[in-house]
């Protein structure tokens, strides 16, 4: 059974760095076609695709995240860790971690979120 | 790339047949998920690849579509799919965006 547990501050003040942690079980990022993800959602608003890393360590990051945001992956631990640098209010939401999975169809990939954590909740203020 | 959904609102009851429109700004093929997200909870994923359903999602939810227009249909609605349905695009060459949601409401 496939379950992720996020962990990280619940306050955090603007220009400083947040440090998100998902610990998992039940799959390893060693397997070919397994990720890891994380998306955001602000108070009242929807969803919003941050970032994944892929079982070989390819990475993707959303637009609005590419120069705040680093993910990194812990095989050994069982740990994903999403940094994202000067904060401000905007980011103030609840993060998941979703494991993820690399499909080929048609010769092209896509991919697919199939277990989420149950979420942890930030507030960006001073 | 964006994602539409219609309508943005749904009021139903239980039995009815839901039908939740999603519209890709660009040709993505049959890569499209859907998810439902009950307040408070964490979203849970009903389909991929547009028309796949999840293991262990309920025969009453399908889904179709390709290039640009897709639908899920609700079929039966029950007082747990009271929720809201968020469409997100897989093609993992562009970003995977998530849709709007549709709130589906009493």
């Amino acid at each position: 059974q496939i379950t992720l547990r996020e962990s990280g501050p619940t306050l955090v003040k603007p220009t400083q760095t947040l440090t998100l942690t998902c610990s998992f079980s039940g799959f390893s990022l060693r397997t070919r076609g397994a990720g890891v993800s994380w998306i955001r959602q602000p108070p009242g608003k929807a969803l919003d695709f941050l970032t994944v890393v892929y079982w070989n360590d390819d990475k993707s990051y959303s637009p609005s995240l590419r120069s705040r945001g680093t993910i990194t992956k812990d095989t050994s631990r069982n740990q994903v860790v999403l940094k994202i640098n000067n904060v401000d209010p905007l980011d103030t939401g609840t993060y998941y971690c979703a494991h993820g999975i690399r499909s080929l169809s048609e010769g092209k990939y896509y991919y697919y979120m199939d277990v989420w954590g149950k979420g942890t909740t930030v507030t960006v203020s001073s | 790339i964006q994602l539409t959904q219609s309508p943005s609102f749904l009021s139903a009851s239980v039995g009815d047949r839901v039908t939740i429109s999603c519209r890709a700004s660009q040709d993505i093929s049959t890569f499209l998920a859907w998810y439902q997200q009950r307040p408070g909870k964490a979203p849970n994923l009903l389909i991929y690849a547009a028309s796949t359903l999840h293991s262990g999602v309920p025969s009453r939810f399908s889904g179709r579509g390709s290039g640009t227009d897709f639908t899920l249909t609700i079929s039966g609605l029950q007082p747990e799919d009271f929720a809201t349905y968020y469409c997100q695009q897989l093609y993992n060459y562009l970003p995977l965006t998530f849709g709007p949601g549709t709130k589906v409401d009493v």
